[in-house]
This record gives C-alpha cells, sequence and structure tokens, in this order.
C-alpha cells in the first residue's frame, strides 16, 4: 500500500442518509486531495487542502462537505446524496503543492452506492 | 486552460511484445507530466514523471515515458510486456498557473496484456 487509507471501503447508503469518509495519510505529506472516479470519466479533482487549509473547491455541491482536522486526515462528510453520486472516491496527498516533489499517492478509494 | 488526451480507450498487447500508451497534451508555459497506473479495486499509484531534462524518462516496473516536445506528446513505453502490467493507466498534466497546482488527468486506456 501506498501510505493512504481510507475507510469504509464500501459503503451504501440511501439519498436521506448521512455519512462520512475518512482518509489517513501516513507519510508527512502537507497537501491532500479528494477526487470523484466515475465510470469511463476522467477523475474529477473536488477539494485541495495545504496544510488544513481548503485552497481548491471546483464546483463541488454542497451535499459534500469535507474536513481537514490536521495534515494526517481527510473527511468527507455526505448528505441528501443522489444516485449520479455513486462513484468510487479517491483520496491523495502529496508532500506540498509547490515542490517538485509533487506525486500524489492514492489511497485504495472509497465505492460508494446511493440508493 | 490545460488538457490532456488519452486518444485509445483500449490497447490490448501480446505478452513479450512491445507496449505503448500515447497521450498528448496542452497547456501553456512548461509541461510536468505525469503517468499514473491503476489495478483493480486499488488507488492510482504513480509511475513517473517528467518536469525538466532528458526527454527520456525511466520509471516504475520498467516503464518509461518520452516527452517529445513539437508534438505534444507524453507516450509511455515498455520494451516487453507482461500480463501483471494489465491495468488502466492514466496520463496528467499539471496547472502550474493555479494556485493549487492541480493535475488534470486523461480519460485513462485500458491495457490488456494477452498471454
Amino acid at each position: 500500500e501506498t501510505g493512504v487509507t481510507q475507510t469504509p471501503r464500501h459503503l451504501v447508503m440511501g439519498m436521506t442518509n448521512k455519512k462520512s469518509l475518512k482518509c489517513e495519510q501516513h507519510l508527512g505529506h502537507n497537501a491532500m486531495y479528494w477526487y470523484k472516479q466515475s465510470a469511463k470519466k476522467p477523475l474529477e479533482l473536488m477539494f485541495v487542502y495545504s496544510l488544513e487549509e481548503r485552497v481548491e473547491n471546483n464546483s463541488v455541491p454542497s451535499r459534500f462537505s469535507p474536513e481537514c482536522p490536521n495534515s494526517s486526515h481527510l473527511f468527507l462528510h455526505l448528505h441528501t446524496l443522489q444516485p449520479e453520486d455513486s462513484a468510487l472516491y479517491l483520496c491523495a496527498s502529496s508532500q506540498d503543492l509547490n515542490s517538485d516533489s509533487y506525486e500524489q499517492y492514492f489511497g485504495p478509494g472509497t465505492r460508494l452506492t446511493v440508493t | 486552460a490545460q488538457s490532456v488526451a488519452q486518444p485509445e480507450d483500449q490497447v490490448n498487447v501480446a505478452e513479450g511484445n512491445p507496449l505503448t500508451v500515447k497521450c498528448t497534451y496542452s497547456v501553456s508555459g512548461n509541461p510536468y507530466l505525469f503517468w499514473y497506473v491503476q489495478y483493480p479495486n486499488r488507488g492510482l499509484q504513480f509511475l513517473l514523471k517528467y518536469i525538466t531534462g532528458d526527454n527520456l524518462v525511466k520509471g516504475s516496473y520498467g516503464f518509461e515515458a518520452e516527452f517529445n516536445k513539437s508534438q505534444t506528446s507524453f507516450h509511455l513505453k515498455k520494451p516487453s510486456a507482461l500480463v501483471s502490467d494489465s491495468a488502466l493507466y492514466f496520463c496528467a498534466v499539471r496547472d502550474m498557473v493555479r494556485s493549487a497546482r492541480q493535475l488534470t488527468f486523461g480519460s485513462g486506456t485500458q491495457l490488456t496484456v494477452l498471454p
């Protein structure tokens, strides 16, 4: 594994539920990311955090709410989702945003199904 | 705006033969280019990157990529394919203009190596 863990690995939730996805990185990185991966579509960057501050929010619906309590943990809080939100949600981290050592390390993802 | 194109959704190659997975890009300024691989039920793994220097970049698992500025291409190559190389491959370009320096990914190419 790459040093980035995600829980749960699989989640099935109804449209009225509230759930949270958790990501933890053990690499000492300063930047963390949430991506959405849908079938036959490019990865969509949702949120970017650098040193626990959100630096990017790519027009993501408010039913997705990120939280970064410290540089090692990242959460994605979900509420009143739609079936089209079903996808693989990937967390990633990188050393920081500005160095050449920018390659991102990904977790295994959470497979989310909204019923 | 920057973009990445992977013109082939699927590439099939026989084991032992050379493989090429194509990628073209469009950026303003100097490109920072990356290749990632995704195995089933896993997150993306970093393979290699081009920042500056030699046009031929060597990476993990025997993969290499050739940066061609005139053709704006960054094709992934391997001299002798293995069945275990079968996976989904993503090319990405880094945005050096926006503050978050985010990656833009291609839509992915499914590589199948036939025994």
